[in-house]
């Protein structure tokens, strides 16, 4: 069946570093993929989605990575802030391209210390 | 961007009663929205998918008859708990895509606490 794993339930980092949380995927071939931010008691917040045809995607101090050899993708935060601290959620569309059946991983909590 | 919103944001109810929880599209329309829950520490699960105009299509394992969902209007979405019991307390939250980006993005509602005591 379709998993995602999100390998670190947490990350601790300093403040000014760069944050690099990893999604991987397996018995499946999705046709994007999609990182989501999750602060406590709140909904998930849309932050970037990367195509399987591309292999990079920008958004201010945000990168994503997607490769679909290695069925992995890779969410970095550059110049991290304690404000970014919040659980990150990567998801996949279950059907190859359907608007919104998601699978979800566990999500990393991610904190960034001052 | 395009705003979801959700209420109430939490509710305590007695086991046995019923819940009704609503997710409306405040400025853009929705024929499609989706409900998932979500436990402590585990991630977001589909449960429906909530159809304006039609049957709601539920996910394997969820009890429909116990999880009645209504999409009523282009901008709501309830979903009623039924008969609720304990193990039905979760973090419930919905979902809709946003068209004029393609619909693959996202946009979820604060999210709904059911306690049932």
């Amino acid at each position: 069946s379709q998993k995602i794993e999100q390998n670190s339930e947490a990350l601790n980092i300093q403040e000014g570093k760069t944050a690099t949380l990893t999604c991987n995927y397996t018995n499946y071939s999705p046709a994007y993929l999609q990182w989501y931010r999750q602060d406590p008691g709140r909904g998930p917040v849309f932050l970037l989605l990367i195509r399987e045809n591309e292999k990079e995607k920008r958004k201010e101090r945000l990168k994503v990575t997607f490769d679909t050899t290695l069925k992995q993708s890779l969410f970095h935060i550059t110049a991290s802030q304690p404000a970014d601290s919040a659980t990150y959620l990567c998801a996949l569309d279950r059907y190859g391209g359907s608007q919104g059946n998601l699978i979800f991983g566990k999500g990393t909590k991610l904190s960034v210390k001052p | 961007g395009a705003v979801v919103s959700q209420h109430p944001s939490r509710v305590i109810c007695k086991s046995g009663t019923s819940v009704k929880i609503e997710c409306r599209s405040l400025d853009f329309q929705a024929t499609t929205m989706f409900w998932y829950r979500q436990f402590p520490k585990q991630s977001l699960m589909l449960m429906a998918t909530s159809n304006e105009g039609s049957k709601a299509t539920y996910e394997q394992g969820v009890e429909k008859d116990k999880f009645l969902i209504n999409h009523a209007s282009l901008t709501l979405s309830t979903l009623t708990v039924t008969s609720a019991h304990p193990e039905d307390s979760s973090f419930y939250i919905c979902s809709a895509p946003d068209l004029t980006s393609g619909g693959y993005e996202q946009y979820f509602g604060p999210g709904t606490r059911l306690t049932v005591t």
